[in-house]
């Protein structure tokens, strides 16, 4: 299988933008998603192939895809999106692969 | 309301046997693959597997072929998840995930299984 690299951590101020890069070979023929884990708590879904948000979820999160990169981006971030979130994509035998997971911390 | 419940902590000595379960409800159970996904202390997420309820097709991933099994009783609307023989190593968080379309992604998740490994 292949990997998704992310970088492990992402400082905000509240109000401002984050931006979440997740990168990997088999992007540009494979969907994305990409999921929220508070502390203590199990994963939830914010983005599915690659822009689609699930209802729910707030309009500041938002997807994008370019090439081998896709882009989680969160507008007007608040305290309580201070979480870990991680990309995830399958691969051609159907083996779901996660990103290494990227921090966001709220400044 | 699709609902995803899994069993609670486990505390086990190196060798034991396991078997953790979710149960599935809110939904066609038969319907969807369920996955598992270990979080081992402080670290990401990993798949390690998925199984479609209603055949009992299991698929596993490299790193967990061999280690694991995954099975399902589509009567009682459950999946699972066991070991015969725990390592320290097996200490993790383990979370059951329902299959949104088709191989793709994961849209609803269990709450998680803490497994302990200690002698």
């Amino acid at each position: 299988s292949y990997e998704l690299t992310q970088p492990p951590s992402v400082s905000v101020s509240p109000g401002q933008t984050a931006r979440i890069t997740c990168s990997g070979d088999a992007l540009p023929k494979q969907y994305a998603y990409w999921y929220q884990q508070k502390s203590g708590q199990a994963p939830v879904l914010v983005i599915y192939e690659d822009d689609e948000r699930p209802s729910g979820i707030p309009e500041r999160f938002s997807g994008s895809s370019s090439g081998t990169t896709v882009t989680l981006t969160i507008s007007g971030v608040q305290a309580e999106d201070e979480a870990d979130y991680y990309c995830q994509s399958a691969d051609s035998s159907g083996a779901f692969v996660f990103g290494t997971g990227t921090k966001v911390t709220v400044l | 309301e699709v609902q995803l419940v899994q069993s609670g902590a486990e505390v086990k000595k190196p060798g034991e046997s396991l078997k953790i379960s979710c149960k599935g409800s809110g939904y066609s159970f038969t319907s969807h693959w369920i996955g598992w996904v270990r979080q081992m202390p402080g670290k990401g997420l990993e798949w390690m597997g998925i199984i479609y309820p209603d055949d009992s097709d299991a698929r596993y991933s490299p790193s967990f072929q061999g280690q694991v099994t995954i099975s399902a009783d589509k009567s009682i609307g459950t999946a699972y998840l066991q070991w015969s023989s725990l390592k320290a190593s097996d200490t993790a968080m383990y979370y059951c995930a329902r299959d949104g379309s088709g191989l793709e992604y994961f849209d609803y998740w269990g709450q998680g299984t803490l497994v302990t490994v200690s002698s």
